[in-house]
């Protein structure tokens, strides 16, 4: 079975603050995919960024980055100058399966001004 | 209409009524997903369908029944619920190949009242 685990159900930072986000996770899959969703107050749950398991290289978009650690199943997320839009619920999820993601207990971030 | 659609958007419903939730999806995929958000819980997977056929139930109770007429549609039917059925429930699409799960996009949802 796999399994996701964010250990920081709650994390708070001033406005252009760096955060990071953690989340491991487990799986017996050799190939699989990481993501990490946004779901602001309200809104609509959407995609931030996505790492394939088999490249080494860390996937970045734009502020938001990753760290991914394979051997340690680590997958980090690291927000750069962050912004008040940045406050939401955020999941880390593992695919790698054929019945859809894993996701984990989610961070809300939030945003101070 | 674009993405992952969703209605109602907001229901409210008494424990012996009967009511359907519907999903669109307008993104071509081939699966989709129904998952229940409970504050304070993880997103809870409630049914799988990919090409149109069911591949996951998770123990969900029998008044929670999905239907998959074509790619496009999911419909979660609902009667004689419980007040603890009160949540955010969640659909989801995505493309899925024969060995990797690739990202689903999701829906607005539906906010559920059970009294």
């Amino acid at each position: 079975a796999q399994t996701v685990t964010q250990s920081q159900p709650e994390m708070s930072v001033q406005e252009a603050e760096t955060v990071t986000l953690s989340c491991t996770y487990d799986t017996s899959e050799n190939n699989y995919y990481l993501f990490w969703y946004k779901q602001p107050p309200s809104r609509q749950m959407i995609l931030v960024i996505r790492q394939e398991a088999y490249k080494q290289q860390n996937a970045t978009e734009n502020r938001f980055s990753v760290n991914f650690q394979k051997a340690a199943k680590s997958f980090s997320l690291k927000i750069s100058d962050s912004q008040l839009g940045d406050t939401a619920m955020y999941f880390c999820a593992l695919g790698g399966g054929a019945d859809g993601l894993t996701f984990g207990k989610g961070t809300h971030l939030i945003i101070q001004p | 209409e674009t993405g992952v659609t969703q209605t109602p958007r907001h229901l409210v419903m008494g424990m012996t009524n009967k009511k359907s939730l519907k999903c669109e999806q307008h993104l071509g995929h081939n699966a989709m997903y129904w998952y229940k958000q409970s504050a304070k819980k993880p997103l809870e997977l409630m049914f799988v369908y990919n090409f149109k056929e069911q591949t996951e139930n998770n123990s969900v109770p029998s008044r929670f029944s999905p239907e998959c007429p074509n790619s496009s549609h999911l419909f979660l039917h609902l009667h004689t619920l419980q007040p603890e059925d009160s949540a955010l429930y969640l659909c989801a699409s995505s493309q899925e190949g024969s060995r990797q799960s690739y990202e689903q996009y999701f829906g607005p949802g539906t906010r559920l009242t059970v009294t």
